[in-house]
């Protein structure tokens, strides 16, 4: 079981806008920042977004973050089959002195 | 351009060890935190250890702490993870990550990865 919590699942059709989730504690997200990964099929994984909203040079505008409290979460606007992925959040963990990551999101463009 | 290149990676044996190593190019390795994650079969982001960039502080997963070590040679630009008791549960792709200026920040940059199975 993952300290961050996210949906396994996600879906929607060209176009539309999904949001993934990812919640924390007080530990982690609470007192850290939160970055985003975007994981390919059988590539590793790349920040999609860092420092909880900042996006890498390269990634689409399409891609948002934000983070309240102990929770953050992704948001895709305007849906391409390419965002078809595994997003996973991560935070450092005061209490663990560890990299903490959620148990990840496969988005499913139908 | 920023390179991290894992090797050391194998079928091993319940209980034995393997060394892996992440070379390095393209950025001031020195002066960056780094980390190793695995992903085992079909399974999320696991973190497994983490340097900081004089290579004095490290940390551990519960899941590692006294089995594995992990090390940098700032001077030859590589990482490494001495991993000693392997058991079943460690197999997994283990995956170099170039960390920020402290140890907390991001993982900012990922290797290719290397195959670790642990089977008798």
């Amino acid at each position: 079981q993952s300290v961050l919590t996210q949906p396994p699942s996600a879906s929607g059709t060209p176009g539309q806008r999904v949001t993934i989730s990812c919640s924390g504690s007080s530990s982690n997200i609470g007192s850290n920042i939160v970055n985003w990964y975007q994981q390919l099929p059988g590539t590793a994984p790349k920040v999609l977004i860092y420092t909880n909203s900042q996006r890498p040079s390269g990634v689409p505008d399409r891609f948002s973050g934000s983070k309240s409290g102990t929770s953050a979460s992704l948001a895709i606007s305007g849906l391409q089959s390419e965002d078809e992925a595994d997003y996973y959040c991560a935070a450092w963990d005061d209490s663990l002195n560890g990299w903490v990551f959620g148990g990840g999101t496969k988005l499913t463009v139908l | 351009e920023v390179r991290l290149s894992e090797s050391g990676g194998g079928l091993v044996q319940p209980g034995g060890s393997l060394r892996l190593s992440c070379a390095a190019s393209g950025f001031t390795f020195s002066s960056r935190a780094m980390a190793w994650v695995r992903q085992a079969p079909g399974k999320g982001l696991e973190w497994v250890s983490s340097t900081r960039a004089g290579g004095g502080d490290t940390y551990y997963a519960d899941s590692v702490k006294g089995r594995f070590t992990i090390s940098r040679d700032n001077s030859k630009n590589t990482l490494f993870l001495h991993m000693d008791s392997l058991r079943v549960e460690d197999t997994a792709v283990y995956y170099c990550a170039k960390g920020g200026s402290y140890v907390g920040r991001i993982l900012e940059f990922w290797g290719r990865g290397t195959q670790v199975t642990v089977s008798s």
